[in-house]
């Protein structure tokens, strides 16, 4: 089975600041890799599929890079909606979640 | 509008079951694979099982569920179920259905999801 680390599990940020999340993947998924965030009682949202293609009517401060086993969500001049929580996924061999990583105000 | 609306959540007793729905709509529902995926209380996310589309019947399962579960969809009612057995407190969570983007996929990401259905196993 793939396993999905991310980290950091907490982030403290502020409105404005540029945020990276990392997600790596014990063994090599290629670019079969999405990001998802997820705010409190809501369903989980698909922001980023494919590492690095940005789902229609998400905002382009979001941006995804990486292939193979690393990878990483940026978000470039957070906003108040933004903090929340971000999980990515694996879809090479079905499915694993990252643990999630949870973004807070500082 | 793509809608999916889960249903049939519960308190249950441990050893018990439960068959969770999960009504689509606003989409060719035979052509899409669908997945569940849960998130107990204050937990991350884990998926569950998925059933692919296009007509053909391929089923997968986490290693947690598998022997337990059961997922299935039925095209003619737009419906996809989990029949979940044998049910422990560490089955408790909040079970999402969720479309697969690319219908020619047996698996890919997730671009619509329902607001899901709490299972409580508790006795």
């Amino acid at each position: 089975d793939i396993q999905m680390t991310q980290s950091p599990s907490t982030l403290s940020a502020s409105v404005g600041d540029r945020v990276t999340i990392t997600c790596r993947a014990s063994q090599n998924i290629g670019s079969w890799l999405a990001w998802y965030q997820q705010r409190p009682g809501k369903a989980p949202k698909l922001l980023i599929y494919k590492a690095s293609t940005l789902e229609s009517g998400v905002p382009s401060r979001f941006s995804g890079s990486g292939s193979g086993t690393e990878f990483t969500l940026t978000i470039s001049g957070l906003q108040p909606d933004d903090f929340a929580t971000y999980y990515c996924q694996q879809y090479n061999s079905y499915s694993t979640f990252g643990q999630g990583t949870k973004l807070e105000i500082k | 509008e793509v809608l999916l609306l889960e249903s049939g959540g519960g308190l249950v007793q441990p050893g018990g079951s439960l068959r969770l729905s999960c009504a689509a709509s606003g989409f060719t529902f035979s052509s899409h694979a669908m997945t569940w995926v849960r998130q107990a209380p204050g937990r991350g996310l884990e998926w569950v099982s998925g059933i692919s589309g296009g007509g053909s019947t391929n089923t997968y399962y986490a290693d947690s569920v598998k022997g337990r579960f059961t997922i299935s969809r039925d095209s003619s009612k737009n419906t996809l179920y989990l029949q979940i057995n044998s049910l422990r407190a560490e089955d408790t969570a909040v079970y999402y259905c969720a479309r697969t983007a690319n219908p020619q996929w047996d698996y890919g990401e997730y671009d619509f999801w329902g607001q899901g259905t709490l299972v409580t196993v508790s006795s």
